[in-house]
């Protein structure tokens, strides 16, 4: 069974650059899993913030970016604002039984 | 604007089958061969991607629901449809439709219980 791992939690102060990531049970992330993360705020659905690696959709704002670091999918906020304590999910592909996975969501606190 | 609204049942008693349609407005579902996706989320709990659609009716499902998922598109109403069969409290969540363009809808609360 395919498990995708986030950071449970994670604080950062306002202002503040943080880094989140997503690693695959199977191994390295590439592109070719074509990472989105996506935001969750409590009692709303989630919002879809980045597709495919590092594309931001026309509402993302630009202190989100994505990448991949160190053989995971990684999600960076700079300057982080007290409006950005979301949940954050990761998804990934899995192309040899095309499905998707999503991580177990990083709680980001800013404060 | 794309809206996306997910409609059926809120309650299903258990080993019934979930139905569930969600209704695409602002962009036609046949504009494009693009999968529509389907997730759930326990209340408290992450997200589950359930599976997702082509608009030619190409499907991929969740190996852990595969046996019991079928979706559907009905272009001429611009719907798609969820169902899910053999329920168990397990499946209680909210269920989400989200089009290829990254727009989800609000949700809708599905309890199974007798």
């Amino acid at each position: 069974q395919t498990v995708v791992t986030q950071e449970p939690s994670l604080t950062v102060s306002p202002g503040g650059t943080v880094t989140l990531t997503c690693a695959s049970s199977t191994g390295a992330v590439t592109s070719d899993y074509y990472p989105n993360w996506f935001q969750q705020k409590p009692g709303q659905a989630p919002r879809s913030l980045i597709y495919s690696t590092n594309n931001r959709h026309s509402w993302t704002p630009a202190r989100f970016s994505g990448s991949l670091l160190g053989g995971k999918a990684a999600l960076t906020l700079s300057g982080a604002r007290p409006e950005d304590e979301a949940d954050y999910y990761c998804l990934l592909y899995y192309g040899s039984t095309q499905h998707w996975v999503f991580g177990g969501g990083t709680k980001l606190t800013v404060l | 604007q794309v809206q996306l609204q997910e409609s059926g049942p809120g309650l299903v008693k258990p080993s019934q089958t979930l139905s569930l349609t969600c209704t695409v407005s602002g962009v036609s579902i046949s504009g494009g061969d693009y999968y529509w996706s389907w997730i759930r989320q326990p209340a408290g709990k992450g997200l589950e991607w359930i599976g997702q659609i082509y608009t030619s009716g190409s499907t991929n499902y969740n190996p852990s629901l595969k046996s019991r998922v079928t979706m559907s598109v009905d272009a001429s109403k611009n719907q798609l449809s969820l169902k899910l069969s053999s329920v168990t409290a397990a499946d209680t969540a909210v269920y989400y439709c989200a089009s290829p363009e990254g727009y989800w809808g609000q949700g809708t609360l599905v309890t199974v219980s007798s």
